[in-house]
Parts: structure tokens; sequence; C-alpha cells
């Protein structure tokens, strides 16, 4: 089983600031790394699928980076809206079987206004 | 519309009473997944499936059945609940195992086992 560490688990930013959190997980037998959004009483939606080092991915205010490694992952949020609040997952595949991702625990952003 | 439904949305049981939760993709993916969520961790994989007939354990099997008759569908099968299977469980789909577009999830379903 993979072990895939988020910090910090919670976030309070103000409204307008840039925020950003991390994603470890093991670099050996590195496949892909996935971002969800999953707001609540949602399911989760996916961000990015990240699977190059050094990648670099955007979608709007949000982007994200890749360095397999060192087995971490960096997620970015630029001038923050409350529409922003969220839990923050991330989830790494592994070579190897057909076995899914090992998730995070995530991390909760509440934006305050 | 591409989905991944789930039913039903919230279920409160009794313990031992035989229970399915259903999933349904429209999206001809081969892969399908249930995962289920507790306070303080992350989302655990409990079986999957990379093809019809084919299904396989994933991290916490124990407890649960699967099975997969037809393509688009993976039900999820408590034969006999119990208490510490109370959680939010979650049905995924993808194209491949190590899609390269994310999983689609499905909306839920909140279990109380009582």
């Amino acid at each position: 089983i993979l072990n895939v560490e988020q910090s910090p688990q919670s976030l309070h930013v103000q409204e307008g600031d840039s925020t950003n959190f991390t994603c470890s997980f093991p670099s050996s037998n590195f496949y892909a790394l996935h971002w969800y959004r999953w707001e609540t009483a949602k399911s989760p939606e996916a961000l990015f699928v990240m699977t190059l080092n050094g990648d670099e991915k955007k979608k709007g205010r949000i982007s994200a980076t890749l360095n397999t490694k060192e087995g971490y992952s960096y997620l970015y949020i630029k001038g923050s809206q409350p529409e922003d609040s969220a839990t923050y997952l991330c989830a790494s595949h592994s070579g190897g079987g057909a076995d899914g991702l090992t998730f995070g625990k995530g991390t909760h952003l509440i934006i305050q206004p | 519309e591409a989905q991944v439904t789930q039913n039903p949305r919230y279920l409160i049981t009794v313990t031992g009473k035989k229970l399915t939760v259903t999933c349904s993709q429209n999206m001809n993916h081969e892969y399908m997944s249930w995962y289920r969520q507790d306070p303080g961790l992350g989302l655990r994989q409990i079986y999957y499936s990379m093809n019809v007939e084919v299904t396989d354990k994933g991290d916490v099997p124990e407890g649960y059945k699967v099975s997969r008759k037809e393509k688009r569908n993976f039900p999820l099968i408590l034969e006999s609940p119990s208490p510490n299977q109370t959680s939010l469980y979650f049905c995924a789909s993808s194209l491949l195992p190590r899609i390269r577009d994310g999983y689609t999830f499905g909306s839920g379903t909140r279990l109380t086992v009582v």
C-alpha cells in the first residue's frame, strides 16, 4: 500500500490571497499523480493528472507542479475566491498492477471573505 | 451527460440485513472501482474491476462483494452489514485503470448501519 501524505490538513485563507499545499508520495515505481477537488455534498472532480517529472499544469487560477524524483507535488491557488473552498485530494498511481489510486487524506481549504 | 450514477444517496439499515449499492456508468469505461471515505482517513479502495467478469480486491475488501456482469454496472454488496461499515461510499470509473484523464466519481452513498 502506498503512503500518500498531504499537508496541511486544513487551511484558512483570506479572499484574494494566494495559497499552496503539498502532496508527498513514494517516488519508486511512480506512474501518475492526480489532484481532485471535492466540495461538500458533491463528488470529487478531477483537476489534474500529472505524469512527467517537472510537469506543470494550469486550470484558471489553479496550477500544480510535480517532482517525481523527490516524490512531491504542489497545488497553487492564485487570488483565492470563496468558491475555491473545498477539500483538495491528491492520489498516486504506482507502477505494477491494475489496482487503483491511493489517496491522501486531503487538505480542507476555507476561503474567508 | 457522461456520469456515474450511484443509488441510494442515503441509507440507514440494521446489522445483518443484506444490501446492495448500485453503480452505473454511461461512458463505456472498462475500469470501475469502489472506495470508502471515513473521517481522518483518505479514500480507501474496496474492490475494482478491469472489465466484465474481472474483479479484484482493493485495500479493504473484508465484508464486501462485487460483481461485473455488464460493462456499465458494478454493484457493491454487503451480505451482512456491521456498524464498522458505516461510511461514505464512492463508485468511480475510468477508461483504463491508469488513465491520464482522471476518474469520474459517483455522487456518493452515505450508509449508516445500526
